[in-house]
């Protein structure tokens, strides 16, 4: 079966570091996204890798190893209002996306 | 980034009315749209994957009697949730996706169902 695993809640500390980890086991692979969700909100996109390697954007960046079947969001000089869920999705072989059950990240002052 | 345009945002009906949710791309085409349901502190779940101009794929467990799905144009699909129930009751989110399997989906901002 197709399956996408993360963490499910985390709590760091405004200003730090996180990273939030996904594995997955899917059939075949067309890319990995990470999507942030805040409560009642829809989802919005963060990232997408589809290459092994480290891709950064300002504070944000994904990281995927296709060979482990792993892939990391890192948030640097986290704020507030990075509290939110982090969710990891793999699309598959017929595109189609397999969504992980999300990652709530809680900032601490 | 593209725009998907879902409406209405939330939505309060009576038990054993139906509710109609729009979805549209605003600046592009959407050949595929997708329509998901999410409980409190759940992720995404897949209830269909609609196509312009057929019909709806329908997840398993998913009633399409129940949840009709139309997508009649490249640029707007609907789902009524017919006979509404409170169990019916969560946060139903479209997503849109251009040409080509590969594109990013893009998501509407949601809508809460409230089912009394």
């Amino acid at each position: 079966g197709q399956n996408i695993d993360q963490p499910t809640e985390m709590t760091a500390t405004e200003g730090a570091i996180v990273q939030i980890n996904c594995t997955y086991q899917t059939s075949g692979f067309n890319g990995l996204f990470w999507y942030q969700q805040h409560a009642g909100e829809a989802p919005t996109f963060l990232s997408y890798n589809v290459l092994d390697g480290l891709e950064e954007k300002g504070r944000f960046s994904s990281f995927l190893s296709r060979s482990k079947g792993y892939s990391y969001l890192l948030l640097k000089e986290l704020q507030m209002k990075d509290s939110a869920s982090y969710l990891c999705a793999v699309m598959d072989s017929n595109y189609q996306l397999i969504w992980g059950a999300g990652t709530k990240l809680i900032i601490k002052p | 980034g593209a725009v998907v345009s879902q409406h209405p945002s939330w939505v309060i009906c009576k038990s054993g009315t139906s509710v109609k949710i729009e979805c549209r791309s605003l600046d592009f085409q959407a050949t595929t749209m997708f329509w998901y349901r999410q409980f409190p502190k759940q992720s995404l779940m897949l209830m269909a994957t609609s196509n312009e101009g057929s019909k709806a794929t329908y997840e398993q467990g998913v009633e399409k009697d129940k949840f009709l799905i139309n997508h009649a144009s490249l640029t707007l699909s609907t789902l009524t949730v017919t006979s509404a129930h409170p169990e019916d009751s969560s946060f139903y989110i479209c997503s849109a996706r251009g040409q080509g399997g590969d594109t990013e989906a893009f998501f509407g901002q949601g809508t809460r169902l409230t089912v009394v």
